[in-house]
């Protein structure tokens, strides 16, 4: 079946730094992708979004790009702050309306 | 425009109990999707709504159930709960006029605790 595989956390950076959160997929056809957020106690906020490949999603400073010949929507930010700091799942979408997650990253940003 | 509902937002139960959440979509919205998250097995589909129908259902037991109303407002229902059960759950609306495509917007989560 469709699955999304995440790099594994926990990841720690200093502020202003570079982030890649790395995200690969596999899937039948061409799912549409997404990255969401989840900052503690709460639900998810849609991050970002690709529906077709060569698309690439961006939001507040975040971008992916659909790369169907590698299977990955990797995240990316080019200056991380401390209000980053958030658990990031990728997404892809399975059928009428199921998603299926990736493992999720737990993304911490020292000041 | 309002954002997804979910009442209540915490919970405590019994193991053999059985407890309903409720959530209110996006006004306009006419799918519900819900999700079980849980540090052990992450976020899993439980089941998802469209006019009142169950349309796609994820790998969990009968003890899991859940229905739409006409305003699409919608519950889910655990019945003879399980330690395991404790989790927070997560319900999700969208328009729908676009099937795979749909961005899901998520509430804040019904935290449960099984004891």
């Amino acid at each position: 079946g469709n699955s999304v595989t995440q790099m594994e956390g926990p990841v720690t950076l200093s502020e202003e730094a570079f982030l890649t959160i790395n995200c690969t997929y596999t899937a039948t056809g061409y799912p549409s992708l997404f990255w969401y957020v989840q900052y503690p106690g709460e639900g998810l906020q849609l991050l970002l979004k690709a529906t077709k490949a060569d698309d690439k999603g961006s939001n507040k400073g975040f971008e992916a790009t659909y790369r169907k010949e590698t299977t990955s929507f990797h995240l990316e930010k080019g200056s991380v702050q401390v209000s980053d700091s958030a658990v990031y799942f990728c997404a892809l979408i399975q059928g009428a309306q199921k998603l299926v997650f990736g493992q999720g990253t737990r993304l911490t940003i020292n000041p | 425009k309002a954002g997804v509902t979910q009442t209540p937002r915490y919970l405590i139960k019994t193991r053999g109990q059985q407890v309903t959440l409720s959530c209110s979509p996006i006004s306009g919205h006419r799918s519900v999707s819900w999700y079980q998250q849980t540090p052990g097995q992450g976020l899993q589909f439980l089941f998802e709504y469209f006019s009142e129908t169950q349309r796609n259902k994820g790998n969990f037991p009968g003890r899991f159930s859940g229905r739409q109303f006409s305003n699409s407002r919608s519950e889910m229902n655990v019945s003879t709960l399980e330690l395991g059960d404790s989790a927070l759950y997560l319900c999700a609306s969208s328009l729908e006029d676009r099937p795979y495509q749909e961005t899901q917007y998520f509430g804040p989560g019904t935290r449960l605790l099984v004891l």
